[in-house]
């Protein structure tokens, strides 16, 4: 999965609370990206980072949450505010020039 | 609206068969076309980027073609094997301030049967 690694693969949140996702990558790439895919549908963008200690917010940020204190990571919180979480969570980074993008395998979020 | 459409929805094809799959995008302004295969319960692999002046760019047995007038693109998969069997996701990048932004379809979900 081109360098990046998602953790945990299953995930299990119980009402209210908070759950973090974890993305590494050692492809020594500026920018990272979280993505959430529902069954069906195309990825869409919660947040996204160009730089380090810098993030943006995507198209679906509600109730979610990020940090971006090392180059190599970017890890994803679903807060309780999010009252959906239930999918399928794609962390992703690209180099300069953000033509090329690299998934990770992505974590299985649910809710108990 | 910035919009990815893609069809079929789902296709299951025998083994050794060629098929084609279909990508409409509205996307403005374009930037790049990208495709990619999704194993089931894993992240996309990047197939092929075709920027606005390429008209058709192979990777093996794909082979994916662009029609930037008509703002559509198809992916072509040549003898099929049962390890395609995937969701292949078309991507369209617009170029803007904020970089490269992508809209994703949902998907043709190809199943290939011995």
């Amino acid at each position: 999965d081109g360098g990046i690694t998602q953790s945990p693969k299953y995930l299990f949140r119980k009402e209210g609370q908070n759950v973090t996702l974890s993305c590494e990558q050692n492809l020594n790439h500026d920018a990272m990206y979280w993505y959430r895919q529902d069954p069906g549908q195309g990825l869409r963008l919660i947040y996204y980072s160009q730089i380090v200690n810098d993030f943006q917010k995507g198209d679906i940020a509600e109730g979610y949450s990020v940090s971006r204190e090392k180059k190599e990571s970017f890890p994803l919180t679903v807060t309780s505010a999010q009252k959906n979480p239930t999918a399928f969570y794609l962390c992703a980074s690209s180099g300069a020039l953000g033509v090329k993008l690299f998934f990770g395998s992505g974590t299985q979020l649910s809710v108990l | 609206k910035n919009q990815v459409e893609q069809s079929p929805q789902s296709l299951i094809i025998l083994e050794g068969k060629n098929c084609t799959l279909q990508c409409n995008y509205t996307v403005s302004p374009f930037s790049n076309l990208r495709w990619y295969k999704q194993d089931t319960g894993r992240g996309p692999v990047s197939l092929t980027i075709m920027t606005f002046s390429e008209n058709t760019k192979s990777n093996g047995r794909y082979t994916a073609t662009l029609d930037a007038d008509t703002k559509q693109s198809s992916l072509h998969i040549t003898a099929s094997q049962l390890s395609d069997s995937a969701s292949y996701i078309c991507v369209v990048s617009r170029h803007n301030n904020a970089g490269n932004m992508l809209t994703f379809g949902g998907g043709t979900r190809l199943m290939v049967k011995p």
